[in-house]
């Protein structure tokens, strides 16, 4: 079955680009996804890339993808304190039954 | 569009107490899902719905129960509530198999404290 590892924790100073990692086991076709979460509220999509896909850019915000390696990694460009949150790495696997598997959420924590 | 709503936003309950947590979506999905989430464990599916009238177990469904009242309402259920059982519980609604990369849509989230 799917597995997604993320680390937990993440602290960087504002101003800063923060590069948050996750490791995916699933092989065929793929989305894959960052989910944000701020404090006390529910998770809303940030962006997903398919696994044909090697990179996609949305203004701060770089994914890149390692289909090799099974690597997802989200680069926030300029981080802002407002950008402190939970970020969480899913993948859908679409020749199955389309249920995301989410990793545990990586904590991002920006100081002034 | 509300999106996704649920009720209630915090509840306390005593060990053994049943009570029902309402969720409803306006967006016309075919899916909707149950998550509870805990400190370091991240989302755990609970119950999915792919379909109006179709329910199926996610990883954690001990406890318990649900129903998709309609293509609208998707509730869940602990009929004799336990301190493990303490969690925030998201609900999410998405398009469903078919859709292009099914993104999915959550509830602002019940906080519940089993005592």
């Amino acid at each position: 079955g799917e597995d997604v590892e993320q680390s937990l924790f993440l602290s960087v100073r504002e101003g800063d680009s923060s590069v948050i990692n996750c490791t995916y086991t699933d092989s065929s076709s793929t989305y894959l996804y960052w989910y944000k979460q701020e404090p006390g509220a529910g998770l809303q999509l940030l962006t997903y890339i398919f696994s044909n896909m090697d990179m996609k850019q949305d203004q701060r915000l770089t994914v890149l993808l390692n289909k090799k390696d099974k690597h997802l990694s989200l680069r926030i460009a300029d981080t802002q304190t407002g950008d402190s949150a939970i970020y969480f790495c899913a993948e859908i696997d679409v020749g199955g039954s389309y249920i995301p598997t989410f990793g545990r959420g990586t904590s991002l924590i920006v100081h002034p | 569009n509300a999106g996704v709503t649920q009720t209630p936003k915090f509840q306390v309950l005593k060990t053994g107490q049943s009570m029902t947590l309402q969720c409803a979506q306006d967006m016309n999905h075919n899916s909707m899902y149950w998550y509870r989430q805990d400190p370091g464990m991240g989302l755990r599916l609970i119950y999915y719905s792919a379909s109006e009238g179709t329910t199926d177990k996610g990883e954690v469904p001990n406890g318990y129960n649900v129903s998709r009242l309609n293509k609208r309402e998707f509730s869940l259920r602990l009929e004799s509530a336990a301190p493990s059982q303490t969690s925030v519980y998201f609900c999410a609604s998405s398009e469903g198999t078919g859709s292009s990369y099914n993104e999915q849509f959550f509830g602002p989230g019940t906080r519940l404290t089993v005592l």
